[in-house]
Formats: C-alpha cells, structure tokens, sequence
C-alpha cells in the first residue's frame, strides 16, 4: 500500500486554460475528499465521493470545476478557464470507515500555479 | 475552517514542551484529529481522539479534550527540531463523514 497518490505535483499553466488532476486513494478506501489549501490558510473542502456517487459539493465548488471518480477508485479533478485565483494546493485524501471513525489519509498534493 | 479556531504560531526551545490548542463549534464532533504538514507536502494524521475521550497518550504525543469548553490542545514532550511544522486541529460533525480543519499553528523549535 503506497498511500494516496496524487498526479501531476506541479503544475503550471496559462490563464483560461483547463487543467486535471489526478488522485489515486489507498486502495479499498471507499470514501475520497478533494480540499484546497491556500498559502497560510488550512485544507477547504471541495468535495466528497462515496464509492463512485459524489455525495457532497461545497460553494467553493464553482461551475468551472468538476470531480468525478467513474469506477469508485481513482479521481479526476478538472478545472476549466482557469483564473489566478485558482492558484493553490490541491489535496486529496482518502477514508475507510472502521465502526464510527472515518480517519482521512492525504497525498502529497498537486501544487497549481495559474499564470 | 472558520469553525475551528487555532492560534498562528508557537515558537519553542528544543526539548521543552510545546503545547498546541484548538477550540472548535459543534458540539455534536464525534472524532478530533490533529494533523501535521511539513513545507511542501500534504498532511499526515498524528493521532486522533473520541469525544467520548478527555486525554489520549501516543508516546510523546498527549491530546486533552474538554468537551464542556469544545477545546483541544495537543501536548508534544521534548521536542526537537523536526517536529518544526504546520499542526492542524480538524474536526468531525456529527452526522458528517467530511473534516473541518483550522488555519493550522506554525510550531517552530529552535535550539
């Protein structure tokens, strides 16, 4: 078990280009988040997958993005006509519930740098 | 994480004890999780306790929860230089499976 992978780490693109990122959770976790971290501030929820059905999108979610995780493992994470003020970290972690505890495990986060 | 309340920064000597709190708004949080982030990297899970819990021990590692005052603290005995990092108090409501985590307290260690 290799931990929850994330791909690309960096990425750098051109305002009003579309970008997608990559999650690959600890395998058998059936629960995957997506969170953006901005410099200074803690993880903000994006979204949440159970299996293959996203349960739950936060305001921070805006038409441009979306997520999804088509067979309930992997996730994709696209933003479209991205803005500089999409530049940040984007995390994804990955839970299994076991009785009530839902511990979520992180990657190492892609790293978005809109130009 | 406007939920979840942190202090910014502690700044301690190494081996002395660095003392870490959190206050948080639902009372309803079944589980409290403190997390770690070195620069550059995601955030790895340190420990995490039950709100039916007030301290759990993990080596060097002692979290306090007053569930009363909806405060967490972490306490981190003799610390070293490489606990120097970003420590995060996160939070699970009630009926939710989704974390809320604070901005995080820059723990810096100097000799």
């Amino acid at each position: 078990d290799t931990g929850v992978s994330q791909d690309p780490r960096h990425k750098i693109t051109k305002r009003g280009q579309n970008v997608t990122f990559r999650c690959d959770p600890i395998s058998e976790h059936n629960r995957l988040y997506w969170y953006r971290q901005t410099l200074g501030q803690g993880p903000e929820f994006l979204t949440y997958f159970q299996n293959e059905a996203q349960l739950e999108k936060s305001r921070l979610l805006s038409d441009r993005f979306s997520a999804e995780r088509p067979k309930g493992s992997f996730s994709t994470l696209e933003i479209q006509r991205t803005e500089q003020g999409d530049s940040a970290m984007y995390l994804c972690a990955s839970s299994h519930p076991r009785g009530k505890n839902t511990e979520a495990f992180f990657g190492q986060g892609t790293r978005l740098t809109v130009v | 994480g406007e939920d979840v309340e942190q202090s910014l920064f502690l700044s301690v000597r190494e081996g002395d004890s660095s003392v870490i709190n959190c206050t948080y708004t639902d009372s309803s949080s079944t589980y409290l999780y403190w997390y770690k982030q070195e620069p550059g990297a995601g955030l790895q899970l340190l420990t995490y306790i039950f709100s039916n819990m007030d301290m759990k021990q993990d080596q060097r590692l002692t979290v306090l929860l007053n569930k009363k005052d909806k405060h967490l603290s972490l306490r981190i005995a003799d610390t070293q230089t490489g606990d120097s990092a970003i420590y995060f108090c996160a939070e699970m409501p009630g009926g939710s499976y989704i974390p809320t985590f604070g901005r995080g307290t820059s723990l810096i260690v100097h000799p």
